[in-house]
């Protein structure tokens, strides 16, 4: 089925632990992005891309890295989880231009919670 | 940057009646106005769009409307059924900027 799939889908981690969250599309989509959703707060964008190769930083990129190096493939990383990074999180892509531009397409999301 | 507001967080609706929910944005460059669906446990799925050369748009039992001289659109849900229960997210994004800026969302929830 075409769409974004984000694995893992649950995740616990201890403070201080690393890891990485992969997101792939299949739609030959542009852009990439990564979400966080809290209670209360919506949907709040930590990085994105405009292309393979490109990165840059959105509203909350602290504490997170990404990496871009297929197209099809947009990586979060967590060097050092802290409590505060509990959340769920989001990866969408979209196409840059036409009809298609900024309509984006969501991953079924990732739980992650930091103890 | 683009400042989205949502009202109500929660509303409650009787199956069968309409529901609203209000967005109202700050930057006046904005011309494309999303509504995202998230059901439980899923990601944000499009239902419908508008953009600012159109004051209205249609698509089955919904619709958005768009009134830039005051900043802010609406979603309009007609006969609502229990499927319609979830968070709704508007969103709002000049042209040419390739980020969304998104409302808090809205938890609509359809008592049968």
């Amino acid at each position: 089925n075409a769409g974004v799939t984000q694995t893992p889908k649950f995740r616990v981690l201890k403070t201080g632990q690393s890891m990485t969250l992969l997101c792939a599309q299949d739609m030959n989509h542009e852009y990439m992005y990564w979400y966080r959703q809290d209670p209360g707060m919506g949907l709040r964008l930590i990085h994105y891309s405009v292309g393979e190769g490109t990165t840059a930083k959105g509203e909350v990129p602290d504490g997170y890295n990404v990496s871009r190096l297929k197209k099809q493939n947009f990586l979060l990383g967590l060097e050092s989880a802290a409590p505060s990074q509990t959340s769920v999180y989001f990866c969408a892509s979209s196409h840059t231009a036409g009809a298609g531009a900024n309509v984006l397409t969501f991953g079924a999301g990732s739980r992650l919670t930091v103890l | 940057g683009e400042n989205v507001e949502q009202h109500p967080s929660t509303l409650s609706v009787q199956e069968g009646d309409s529901a609203v929910i209000k967005c109202t944005y700050s930057d006046s460059a904005s011309n494309y106005f999303p509504w995202y669906k998230q059901e439980l446990g899923k990601g944000p799925q499009l239902i419908i769009d508008i953009r600012s050369n159109v004051g209205e748009k249609k698509d089955q039992r919904i619709a958005v409307t768009l009134n830039k001289t005051a900043k802010h659109f609406s979603l309009h849900i007609t006969e609502t059924q229990p499927e319609d229960s979830a968070v709704y997210f508007c969103a709002a994004t000049p042209q040419g900027n390739n980020r969304l800026a998104f409302g808090k969302g809205n938890q609509v929830v359809v008592i049968p």
